[in-house]
């Protein structure tokens, strides 16, 4: 059973348009969420997180938003760049950021077009 | 530089054999986590370890073995009891909770 679910695999944008990657949870008991981004043949890098007693998280170019009701999150990147090109994963976990254990959803690919 | 080393990045063994893939950091995190990545997958957790001497199953621990006998290594031994071992596997760390710094990863492939 899959608790966190990135529904789109891919998403195409232009270079300084938004782009918007989407995930959503099953499991109430999450209540800290982050994203990742991954370039291929590396390993993940750390982008935002947010808790879920707030409802946005903003860094640069980076905006996580949380909608606890409908266990939906997403990440907005404006303006997005060539180099934003990669996959970004989804992660949450229970217990806020001191929880060991994170869950996955399964990316989204991103590519930025110049 | 501080940061998570994962050696080597290819792996090849044949089916029944053990293979062991090494991760150190030198960035003196106090736990450290092995996932497995699969095409079109997210990541799963097969073992983490909070503190040294002491680990836990994750998700996917069956035919994995891993250790912790110092601070920066946690080695993770696939096992041939492992019933598909291709995968690309990442090494974590963090100096308790997340977010984890991860490695750059092993891909191990087994015919």
């Amino acid at each position: 059973d899959q608790q966190v679910k990135q529904n789109s695999p891919s998403l195409s944008v232009q270079e300084g348009r938004i782009s918007i990657l989407n995930c959503d949870y099953t499991n109430s008991m999450f209540d800290y969420f982050l994203w990742y981004k991954k370039y291929p043949a590396e390993g993940p890098t750390f982008l935002i997180s947010i808790s879920s007693i707030k409802d946005k998280n903003e860094d640069g170019r980076f905006t996580v938003f949380l909608n606890k009701s409908a266990k939906h999150l997403s990440l907005h990147i404006v303006p997005s760049q060539p180099g934003d090109s990669a996959v970004y994963f989804c992660a949450a976990s229970v217990g806020g950021g001191s929880n060991y254990k994170l869950t996955f959803g399964k990316g989204t690919l991103l590519t930025v077009n110049p | 530089d501080g940061g998570i080393t994962q050696s080597p990045k290819y792996l090849f063994r044949k089916e029944g054999q053990n293979v062991t893939l090494s991760c150190e950091q030198n960035l003196n995190h106090d736990a450290m986590y092995w996932y497995r990545q699969d095409p079109g997958q997210g990541l799963r957790l097969i073992y983490y370890s909070q503190i040294v001497n002491d680990f836990q199953k994750g998700d996917i621990a069956e035919g994995y073995s891993v250790s912790r006998e110092k601070k920066e290594s946690f080695p993770l031994t696939v096992t041939s009891a492992q019933k598909n071992p291709t995968a690309f596997y990442l090494c974590a760390s963090s100096p308790g909770g997340t977010p984890l710094h991860f490695g750059n990863g092993t891909r191990l492939t087994v015919t």
